[in-house]
Parts: structure tokens; sequence; C-alpha cells
């Protein structure tokens, strides 16, 4: 077990609606990125955030959106809703605010399957 | 374009055998190497970080590789046991940018 938590661990909407996903950091860790991982790909990198400001952003629509929590937890938002959406979602946190430069390893949450029908 | 491509896409062997898996990567400028395993339905784990200057590490029954010059690594299995079993993700990061490139994964069967 990596210390780090996510939830809910499975979740269904429907196309248009809007999702919330949470997540828990290792405790001591103050940076969190978000991964989206489908089907038989690796994860593909959403945003970074270190000390509630955003720290990085991959290539997503403005439409994902993020938190970061004094107490370092987060939530990722997902506005509208689309077919595509349907993946496991992964936070990972590390220490350090660690940018992929750097060594800090990452532990990642067991992740959230959503599925959009 | 940053690239990280692994190979083969999955693999089976027998429990006890050995194998090895490929990660070529265009990150650059490179900064550090990483070798995740994921279970069905789990978030991926750390198996191994390696940089620049370094060009073998071992956890375990694990042990990776990097060829910095021909931006090349890998990841040698030996032993094999069945919980094993899973999917083997290379991450390469760049010491200039805001994240890490991810590998599409190898996937991993050992059969008894």
């Amino acid at each position: 077990e990596t210390g780090v938590t996510q939830s809910p661990t499975h979740l269904i909407k429907t196309r248009g609606q809007q999702v919330t996903l949470r997540c828990s950091s290792q405790s001591g860790h103050n940076t969190v990125s978000w991964y989206q991982q489908a089907l038989g790909q690796g994860p593909q990198f959403i945003f970074q955030y270190y000390r509630e400001e955003e720290n990085g952003r991959g290539n997503f629509p403005p439409r994902f959106s993020g938190l970061q929590f004094p107490n370092y937890s987060s939530e990722l938002n997902v506005n509208a809703l689309e077919l595509d959406d349907s993946a496991l979602y992964l936070c990972a946190s590390s220490s350090g605010g660690a940018t992929s430069g750097s060594q800090e390893t990452q532990y990642f949450g067991p992740g959230t399957r959503l599925l959009v029908l | 374009k940053n690239q990280v491509e692994q190979s083969p896409q999955s693999l089976i062997i027998l429990e006890g055998k050995n194998c090895t898996l490929q990660c070529n990567y265009t990150v650059s400028p490179f900064s550090n190497l990483r070798w995740y395993k994921q279970d069905t339905g789990r978030g991926p784990v750390s198996l191994t970080i390696m940089t620049f200057s370094e060009n073998t590490k071992s956890n375990g029954r694990y042990t990776a590789t990097l060829d910095a010059d021909t931006k090349q690594s890998s990841l040698h299995i030996t032993a094999s046991q069945l919980s094993d079993s899973a999917s083997y993700i290379c991450v390469v990061s760049a010491t200039n940018a805001g994240k890490s490139t991810f590998g599409d994964g190898t996937t991993l069967t050992v059969k008894p």
C-alpha cells in the first residue's frame, strides 16, 4: 500500500454530466499529479499541483480542472463528460515540489474507474 | 516530440523463466527513467529509478539497465513468479518539462 487513497473506486456517468474525483496524498507529500489511463495504454498526464497551485498541465481541455487543499488532498473535476473520458483516473503524490526532472518517486493511488455512457 | 516506446507489447512466459522487457525513448534533455509495475485494476508501483550516470539498478529479482547514449533501457526479471503477472511501464522524465512521458507498458503473463 502506498498510503495514497482515491474515491470513489468506480463511477458511472452519462454524457454531459460533471464528475468530481478525490485523492488523499501520502502523509508529508505536498505535490499531487493526476493521470488518465485508457485501457491498454500508459497513463497520460493531466496536471500537477504543488502547494495548492497548478504546476504543469498536459494536453487536456479546460473542462478538466483541479484543486489542491491546504492538507494537500486534491480533486479532479471533469465537466461536460464525453464517452472518451471513460478511463482509469490515477493520482500520484510526491514530496518537495517535484517536477518531472526531480528524482522524487511518485506514489500512485489505486485509481477511480470512470465509465461514461 | 518526447516519446517512450516499449516492447514487446505483451509476453507470456513459464514460471521460473527469465525475461527482458525493452524501453526506447526520445525524451530530451534526459533527467531520469523509472520502471513501474501495475497490477490489473491497481495503481503503478515504482520498481527502479535511474539517472544519467547510472547504468544498472536492482530491486530483488528485477534489474534495470540504462544506456543513455542509445536511449535504451531494459528490465530483466529473474526466476519469474506467478505474481509477476502485470503491466510494466517505463517512464522517462526531462529536466526542463513539467511532466513525465509514460510508455504504454508491456503486459507480462507468467503461467504455471
